[in-house]
């Protein structure tokens, strides 16, 4: 079975100031992982994604995500956060070690991202 | 290059009746899958098509269903609505199943009174 945890319901930060949203995943094989941001009364927009290769993972928008597979995270990043970043982010898990995913993707509960002027 | 497209956007439906929902895929994209988005269960994964076969399916009643056609295109449909049916429901596309370039289309806001 493959789940995803995301900590914090609200993360608050200053604009300008480097954010962090947080990710923990659970898989029995190796995952794909993912970030997406949804907006309101909006469908759910691709901001990076993890497959192999490199644990620093650059996105769309300035964001970026560390895989750190001894502690099964995936956190967001961005240096400098700006207002229009203010959001919901859903963190997601495809574990490829079973069968390439035949759950689909399973995702945490989301985290509402405010960035305050 | 189009995104994925959703229709209707929104609808309202009585308890009891049925809907059906449509999902075209970006261009090239043969898998589509569907989610379901309320605020108290989060996104929940309902099925996947490729080929016009279902691949797998989330833990959700018989009264959800979908199929794919020749072209890619989807609909799901949902039989004897109930209250707790009202969601947004999310179509995402892929160029293969258990694909890892995943894109969502904008949803169906679906309200049963």
């Amino acid at each position: 079975a493959q789940s995803v945890a995301q900590p914090e319901d609200q993360v608050n930060v200053a604009e300008g100031n480097p954010l962090t949203v947080k990710c923990t995943y659970s898989v029995s094989g190796n995952p794909y992982l993912f970030w997406y941001v949804q907006y309101p009364n909006r469908g759910l927009q691709f901001l990076l994604k993890y497959i192999t290769g490199d644990n620093l993972v650059k996105g769309s928008y300035g964001f970026e995500a560390e895989f750190n597979k001894s502690q099964t995270s995936f956190h967001l990043k961005k240096p400098s956060a700006l207002v229009s970043d203010s959001a919901l982010y859903f963190c997601a898990v495809r574990d490829i070690g079973s069968g390439g995913g035949a759950d689909g993707l399973t995702f945490g509960k989301g985290t509402h991202l405010i960035i305050q002027p | 290059k189009a995104g994925v497209t959703q229709t209707p956007r929104y609808l309202i439906k009585t308890r009891g009746q049925q809907v059906t929902l449509s999902c075209s895929p970006i261009s090239g994209h043969r898998s589509v899958s569907w989610y379901q988005q309320t605020p108290g269960q989060g996104l929940q994964f309902l099925f996947e098509y490729f080929s016009e076969t279902q691949r797998n399916k989330g833990n959700f009643p018989g009264r959800f269903s979908g199929r794919q056609f020749s072209n890619s295109r989807s609909e799901m449909n949902v039989s004897t609505l109930e209250l707790g049916d009202s969601a947004l429901y999310l179509c995402a596309s892929s160029s293969l199943p258990g694909g890892n370039t995943i894109y969502f289309g904008e949803g169906s806001w679906l309200t049963v009174v």
